[in-house]
């Protein structure tokens, strides 16, 4: 079935570090990938998405590329803000039948100034 | 605010009653996704209507619970004879149809607390 394996956190940065947080993925089709965000307090908001090979996702200044030879889909960003810490969630949703989205367990990131 | 929107947004019951939750979708998006969260957790899926048909079930979607979309637009989730496995997060999300790749759009949830 489907899956998606996320780096598991807390994770704690300073301000303007450099931030990757990994998501693998198993999938019996060909999905799409997204990564959502949690601020505390608010709902899920989407983030960014691909949805083919080689596709880049990008949106307030986190990146991510859909990498089909090794089922990945990491996330990163250059500067890390304060503003940043929240819970990210990395998801895919096959093309077929519900849609419905698999997401991983998330990652909460600490930045502090 | 045209965002999806749940009521109520808490809930807290005794065990063995009955609970209702209500979601409000993006106008005009026909697809439309009930998600529970547990603590540490992300969603999982429970059922997916596309217009008033609820066309997939989850198996975590045990007879205890009933959702309904009856005329294409609102949808509520019903959960009889509570017990405390079912405290968590109620996620309702939309889509339109149109979209290739079904972005979703999710409420701020529905928070259960059964006691």
């Amino acid at each position: 079935g489907d899956s998606v394996t996320q780096m598991e956190g807390p994770v704690t940065l300073s301000e303007e570090a450099f931030l990757t947080i990994n998501c693998t993925y198993t999938a019996t089709g060909y999905p799409s990938l997204f990564w959502y965000v949690q601020y505390p307090g608010e709902g899920l908001q989407l983030l960014l998405k691909a949805t083919k090979a080689d596709d880049k996702g990008s949106n307030k200044g986190f990146e991510a590329t859909y990498r089909k030879e090794t089922t990945s889909f990491h996330l990163e960003k250059g500067s890390v803000q304060v503003s940043d810490s929240a819970v990210y969630f990395c998801a895919l949703s096959e093309r077929t039948g519900a849609n419905n989205l698999f997401f991983g367990t998330g990652t909460r990131l600490t930045v502090i100034p | 605010d045209t965002g999806v929107s749940q009521n109520p947004r808490h809930k807290i019951t005794k065990r063995g009653q009955n609970v209702t939750f209500r979601c409000d979708p993006i106008s005009e998006h026909n697809r439309l996704y009930w998600y529970r969260q547990t603590l540490g957790q992300g969603p999982e899926f429970l059922t997916y209507f596309q217009n008033e048909a609820q066309l997939e079930k989850s198996r975590l979607l045990s007879d205890r619970f009933s959702a309904e979309r009856p005329k294409g637009s609102f949808s509520t989730l019903e959960i009889q004879r509570t017990e405390q496995g079912d405290s968590a997060m109620y996620l309702c999300a939309s889509s339109p149809l149109s979209s290739s790749y079904n972005e979703q759009f999710f409420g701020p949830g529905t928070r259960l607390t059964v006691l």
